[in-house]
């Protein structure tokens, strides 16, 4: 099976501050990438499929980007409410790997 | 509005038998990939189970042969049937649709495997 692993798996940037996180996949998954944000207490939600492709309704801050084994989610400037952690998903096939998370708290 | 609401997880003993029910709105479960995820107290998230549009199951080894999913298109409803509890089930199973990446969650329903 395809493990996915991501980092820093925390961070603690400042309000305006661009963040980025990265996501690599055991074995090319070409585009097949996504990404979610999950806050406290709530379901995940998605920001980024197709690797690149923004969800509707996603703020235009957030940009994916990768192929293959490597992704990255950036956050170009960080707002109060992006407080939450981030985890990426790979599915190509089954099974629906997801990385262990990253968790963004604002300084 | 499109939905989902998951229901039926509860406190068991391990060994015990239970299944958890997701009703959709807004949009028909068979023209869709539909999946099972849980995400244990403090952990990330853990695919389960999907089903696809055929009517095809597939599942995390973690659960075959204990667990299966399956569909009611005449009530738009997904299950998942969970045999053999153990305690690292123990976990909030969220419902979740599959369109491009998993883009609508139910809220969750806990299971609690403890004796």
């Amino acid at each position: 099976d395809i493990q996915m692993t991501q980092s820093p798996p925390s961070l603690s940037p400042s309000v305006g501050d661009r963040v980025t996180i990265t996501c690599r996949a055991s074995q090319g998954i070409g585009d097949s990438l996504a990404w979610y944000q999950q806050k406290a207490g709530k379901a995940p939600k998605l920001l980024i499929y197709g690797s690149s492709t923004l969800q509707s309704g996603v703020p235009s801050r957030f940009r994916g980007s990768g192929f293959g084994t490597h992704f990255t989610l950036t956050i170009s400037s960080l707002q109060p409410e992006d407080a939450a952690t981030y985890y990426c998903q790979k599915y190509d096939s089954v099974p629906l790997s997801f990385g262990p998370g990253t968790k963004v708290a604002i300084q | 509005e499109v939905q989902l609401v998951e229901s039926g997880g509860g406190l068991m003993q391990p060994g015990e038998s239970l299944r958890l029910s997701c009703a959709a709105s807004g949009f028909n479960v068979r023209v869709n990939y539909m999946n099972w995820v849980r995400q244990a107290p403090g952990r990330g998230l853990e695919w389960v189970s999907l089903i696809y549009r055929d009517d095809i199951p597939d599942y995390a080894d973690s659960v075959k042969g204990r667990f299966t999913i399956s569909r009611d298109d005449s009530m738009n409803m997904v299950y998942l049937q969970m045999n053999s509890l153990r305690g690292d089930d123990s976990a909030v199973y969220y419902c979740v649709r599959q369109s491009h990446g998993m883009d609508v969650w139910g809220q969750g329903t806990a299971v609690t495997v403890s004796s």
